[in-house]
């Protein structure tokens, strides 16, 4: 099955510093790339997202950074904050073929205050 | 905008024993989808709906598990008898378009 690879398992950052989440992905029909922030005893929520025409998106202080011809992507967080202790959840999807979606594994991200 | 609406929260029940799940997602929003997600993982998808068809059933258990939209609107996620192994939090979710929007989930502790 195609895979979307993410690392790390679990990553803990002092507040005020950045935040980096890694992801991989296997198969180049996968057009639309978003990230998911879960709370404990919530559903994921969608945070940002990237489509492979571009190399960078900004919100705020969450970033993606998107390689196309690595096949790779990161969600960078500036200034983390506690209140960004969650599991991140990298995703990739076919919008155009068959809207199929596949979820990396997930990373907890710890912030110190 | 109201949020997917999932019930229950919480179930806990005896391997062997049935369960349903029901899900009603945002208005408006042609696909829903239901995953499971496992402790620890990432969200796996068991079945998603196109209106009140189904788009892709190739990770759903068939054997235990059944799903059905009727009227393209709300759903309802059965398992059918319950194996240990299916402890985990079933999710349901809807979009239209690229955004997908989750409910908050059932946690099913099988004993």
């Amino acid at each position: 099955q195609q895979q979307v690879k993410q690392s790390p398992q679990s990553l803990i950052v002092q507040k005020g510093g950045i935040s980096i989440i890694n992801c991989a992905y296997e198969n180049t029909a996968f057009d639309y790339f978003p990230w998911y922030q879960q709370f404990p005893g919530k559903g994921p929520a969608l945070l940002i997202a990237i489509r492979p025409d571009v190399s960078e998106k900004k919100e705020g202080r969450f970033t993606i950074s998107f390689n196309k011809s690595a096949k790779q992507f990161s969600l960078h967080i500036m200034d983390s904050q506690p209140g960004d202790s969650a599991t991140y959840f990298c995703a990739a999807r076919r919008l155009l073929r068959d809207d199929k979606i596949i979820f990396g594994k997930g990373t907890r991200l710890h912030i110190l205050p | 905008e109201a949020g997917v609406a999932q019930s229950p929260r919480y179930k806990i029940i005896e391997k062997r024993q049935s369960v349903a799940f029901w899900c009603n997602p945002i208005s408006g929003h042609a696909t829903l989808y239901w995953y499971q997600q496992i402790l620890g993982q990432g969200p796996k998808l068991l079945i998603q709906f196109q209106n009140n068809g189904v788009v892709d059933d190739s990770q759903l258990p068939k054997d235990r598990f059944s799903a059905e939209r009727l009227k393209g609107v709300d759903s309802t996620l059965k398992i059918q008898p319950a194996k240990l192994e299916d402890s985990a939090v079933y999710l349901c979710a809807s979009s239209l378009g690229p955004s997908i929007h989750f409910g908050n989930g059932t946690r099913l502790t099988v004993t």
